[in-house]
């Protein structure tokens, strides 16, 4: 089954304890994103990546790092997490084949919560 | 640059009512323009897409939506509502040809009344 895997789903840490949330996909996509949810605001892009090594700043990069060394594998890290960062993130990817005209596919989401 | 706003960040309807979700979008060349779905606790899914082709677009659940490029809309639409079409709904553009990065709206909460 073409998916996108996240984890952990929930998650409750405190301030300043390193965290990773993964993301897999297997649909041999090119392209892959992270994004925030927050209420009223809608989706907000962290990072994203259109290949392998190739990683680039979204729109709210601050205090997010990502790698992207296999294609499958897009990893979020939190080095110090603040309680801002509480929200519920979305990892989703696509193929890069079509210039755009391509639906996003997206994992199940995982809510983070800093104390 | 591209953008969207989708108007109203609530709407609520009755079941069985036509269901409207606005979506304006803009974008220096031609569009394309996606709904998703999101339902309670799970990730977003795709319900259609328009990429220059018909400007009706039909998708899963019985939604439909239309491109108008003289008002710049992509209005998404349901003649009759049924109480599990509840979720939120987000409109998103890229521009074709273009760097690919989608631009999503901010979403529309679809409340259905019994």
């Amino acid at each position: 089954e073409a998916q996108v895997t996240q984890n952990p789903r929930y998650l409750i840490t405190v301030t300043g304890k390193k965290l990773t949330v993964t993301c897999s996909q297997n649909m041999n996509h090119e392209y892959m994103s992270w994004y925030r949810q927050d209420p009223g605001l809608g989706l907000r892009q962290i990072y994203y990546s259109m290949n392998v090594e190739v990683t680039d700043k979204g729109d709210v990069p601050e205090g997010y790092k990502v790698s992207r060394k296999e294609k499958r594998n897009f990893p979020l890290i939190l080095e110090s997490p603040s309680p801002n960062q509480t929200s519920l993130y979305f990892c989703a990817s696509t193929t890069l084949g079509g210039g755009g005209n391509q639906p996003q596919h997206f994992g199940d989401g995982t809510r983070l919560s800093i104390l | 640059a591209q953008s969207v706003t989708q108007l109203g960040s609530h709407v609520s309807v009755s079941e069985g009512a036509l269901v409207l979700l606005r979506c304006n979008y803009s974008s220096s060349v031609p569009p394309y323009l996606f709904w998703y779905v999101q339902y309670p606790n799970q990730g977003l899914q795709l319900l259609l897409k328009y990429t220059s082709a018909a400007t009706l677009v039909k998708g899963i659940n019985g939604f439909e939506a239309e491109f108008k490029k003289s008002e710049t809309s992509f209005h998404l639409t349901k003649p009759s509502a049924h109480m599990s079409d509840a979720a939120e709904y987000f409109c998103a553009v890229s521009e074709a040809g273009g760097s690919y990065i989608p631009t999503f709206g901010r979403g529309t909460s679809l409340i259905v009344h019994p």
